[in-house]
């Protein structure tokens, strides 16, 4: 069975420093890759996604960037952080196309919650 | 045209009464209508979804009704449990023709439903 890792779990940095969030995929290959950021009480916001090893799509412009070193593992990273960055980080996978049937369910993990102090 | 809009924002309902949250699309070449639930602290997980080429779909007490000539689609919580209290996020997609399996995530509604 497929299974996602997210770590930390919780992080509390100060603004200026740097970030860097780790996800891994286990038990399916070729994924494609997202990660989202939640602001409390907030909706999803798609801030990168990768269809295979170091092709990565980014949505919204900032000061965040994401790399996909390995097939299986996605790292969101930043140099300086800022106030505006704290949230609820969330990584998920889909099966690529070429595996995929009519849908195209995405499987979250548990997140990593982060607060820029 | 890529949002989905959702609504209520927040809705409280009784033990055993219906929750019902919608949502409304523009792009006409989503072929892919997905409804997550998620818990407080906890990543979204799937919940129910359709294609366009059904009406309904139903999966024990929640049921998704579709209106393609609409663009709309909702969700129904029958029989509301205290345990269904979490935040619900309908999203589309093109899932036929995209390899990016990106999906359009609606704003979120929270849900309480009291004992």
């Amino acid at each position: 069975s497929q299974t996602i890792h997210q770590w930390p779990a919780t992080l509390v940095q100060p603004v200026g420093s740097p970030l860097s969030l780790e996800c891994t995929v286990e038990g399916t290959s070729n994924p494609n890759l997202y990660w989202y950021r939640q602001a409390a009480g907030r909706g999803l916001q798609l801030l990168f996604y990768s269809v295979g090893i170091g092709q990565i799509s980014s949505e919204v412009p900032q000061n965040l960037s994401a790399s996909r070193p390995q097939d299986r593992q996605f790292i969101l990273s930043s140099k300086k952080l800022l106030l505006s960055d704290s949230g609820f980080y969330l990584c998920a996978w889909s099966v690529g196309l070429a595996g995929r049937v009519w849908y195209n369910e995405q499987f979250f993990g548990p997140g990593t919650r982060l607060t820029v102090l | 045209q890529q949002q989905v809009k959702q609504s209520p924002q927040s809705l409280i309902v009784q033990k055993g009464g219906i929750s019902i949250i919608n949502c409304a699309y523009e792009n006409t070449a989503f072929d892919y209508f997905p409804w997550y639930q998620q818990f407080p602290g906890k990543g979204p997980a799937l919940l129910i979804a359709i294609r366009p080429d059904v009406s309904e779909k139903k999966e024990g007490r929640f049921t998704i009704s579709f209106n393609k000539s609409a663009k709309q689609f909702s969700l129904h919580i029958m029989d509301s449990q205290p345990g269904d209290s979490a935040t619900y996020f309908c999203a589309a997609s093109n899932a036929g023709s995209s390899n990016t399996g990106k999906l359009i995530f609606g704003q979120g509604t929270t849900l309480q439903v009291k004992p």
